[in-house]
């Protein structure tokens, strides 16, 4: 049981906008500490992909966003293409655990 | 362009304890930053097992605490990470990585990982 709670799956076709969710509590997201979202690609080691809730490592396309709001975070993936199909994490900084993140979420482009 | 890479012994028996070494090229590790473990167990996500700041500061994920030992070898430019009484849970890739500052910020580099099997 992951202290960051992502959905284990989401889909699209390509083209299409997708969203990411990571819920946290007030110990972590809610308490204001930033959240961090890492793309893991088969075989590779997790790649940075927004850092601070919202900004873009240099060469991350702009088609990559991220958000936060109260006790939860989104990532937003615009103009879907296969090269995305991954796994993707949330992280952040929770005041009794530190460094925490979700369980991880597999995204499919259909 | 800073680099990390894992090395360790691979296979460990229960009980024993896993010993891993993460290299650091392209940059000093005494000059500055958070350094991290996170393993990753077979297809499953990745778990948080302790940072270590360049003056030496620790600080170990609860759950593992007891078992866990993080320190950095300026002279060679690396940090080590002991998990002592090991079991088939502890079986899992370990990457080590550096936050890009303060300890609430995210990790922007990562090594390639070491899979690390317990069994007898």
């Amino acid at each position: 049981q992951s202290v960051l709670t992502q959905p284990p799956s989401v889909s699209g076709a390509p083209g299409q906008r997708v969203t990411i969710s990571c819920t946290g509590s007030s110990s972590n997201i809610g308490a204001g500490y930033d959240v961090h979202w890492y793309q893991q690609l088969p075989g590779t080691a997790p790649k940075l992909l927004i850092y601070a809730n919202n900004n873009r490592p240099s060469g991350v396309p702009d088609r990559f966003s991220g958000s936060r709001s109260g006790t939860s975070a989104s990532l937003a993936i615009t103009g879907l293409q296969a090269e995305d199909e991954a796994d993707y994490y949330c992280q952040s900084y929770d005041s009794s655990l530190r460094q925490v993140f979700g369980g991880g979420t597999k995204l499919t482009v259909l | 362009q800073v680099q990390l890479q894992e090395s360790g012994p691979g296979l460990v028996k229960p009980s024993e304890t896993l010993s891993l070494t993460c290299a650091v090229s392209g940059f000093a590790l005494s000059r500055s930053y958070y350094w991290g473990w996170i393993r990753q167990p077979p297809g499953k996500g990745l778990e948080w097992i302790g940072t270590i700041h360049h003056s030496g500061t620790t600080f170990y994920n609860p759950s593992l605490k007891s078992r866990v030992t993080m320190s950095v070898d300026a002279s060679k430019n690396q940090f080590s990470l002991n998990l002592s009484s090991v079991t088939a849970a502890d079986t899992a890739l370990y990457y080590c990585a550096r936050l890009s500052g303060s300890d609430y910020s995210g990790f922007n580099y990562w090594g390639q990982g070491t899979l690390a099997s317990v069994s007898s």
